[in-house]
């Protein structure tokens, strides 16, 4: 049973341009979590989707950056106009339903550095 | 508001040795508590989970972990340490919604031979 895709692990973009990452859940999970991880700190939550449905974007910054679970193909995270303070590493994670008791699995995370 | 605390930014432990890795919450209502590892450009793997039940948590790779109620703390632990166990340990509690994890900032393990 593959583990949660991520890709690209690496992404450069120049200040202004588009990232779109990329994350495909675990065989059987329709759950889909985006994490960003900023140098010397933890994890910080970003967005919760199911298939077709954002459930909560309490972490999402509310311009630049969009979310997607489309009915097919992986959860995309979009960063329009990327600024430097967007330098991180993001990392997708997965759970097969949701729901206190559950933990979930992280992908390997996708680095991006913007110069 | 939940909350998890990871009062030491690193540990360092010779091989052999027993190794606690400290964690200290605050939620509102039951907490249900997390411990994730991360090595070097990897992502989180997970080890242990306290749900409900017995205090003492026993996870993967040896590692176990200890609820106490009364301090508010989960500390992570493991009887012999080994050298390949070196790396970034996070705790983290689920948030009220049951969605989202709400992770620590991250404990370094060093474990010298």
């Amino acid at each position: 049973n593959a583990g949660v895709m991520q890709n690209p692990r690496h992404l450069v973009r120049r200040r202004g341009q588009e990232a779109r990452l990329r994350c495909s859940p675990m065989k059987g999970h329709s759950h889909v979590y985006w994490y960003r991880q900023l140098p010397e700190e933890g994890l910080k939550f970003m967005v919760y989707l199911q298939k077709e449905n954002i459930i909560d974007e309490s972490g999402m910054p509310k311009e630049r950056f969009s979310a997607e679970f489309p009915k097919e193909g992986p959860s995309i995270l979009r960063i329009q106009q990327v600024v430097r303070g967007d330098s991180a590493a993001y990392f997708c994670a997965s759970s097969p339903m949701t729901g206190t008791k559950d933990e979930q699995y992280f992908g390997p995370g996708t680095r991006l550095t913007v110069t | 508001a939940q909350s998890v605390a990871q009062p030491e930014d690193q540990v360092n432990v010779a091989e052999g040795n027993p190794l606690t890795v400290k964690c200290t919450y605050s939620v509102s209502g039951n907490p249900y508590l997390f411990w994730y590892v991360q090595y070097p450009n990897r992502g989180l793997q997970f080890l242990l989970k306290y749900i409900t039940g017995d205090n003492l948590v026993k996870g993967s790779y040896g590692f176990e972990a200890e609820f106490n109620k009364s301090q508010t703390s989960f500390h992570l632990k493991k009887p012999s340490a080994l050298v390949s166990d070196s790396a970034l340990y996070f705790c983290a509690v689920r948030d009220q919604a049951g969605t989202a994890l709400i992770f620590g900032k991250g404990t370094t393990l060093s474990v010298s031979s």
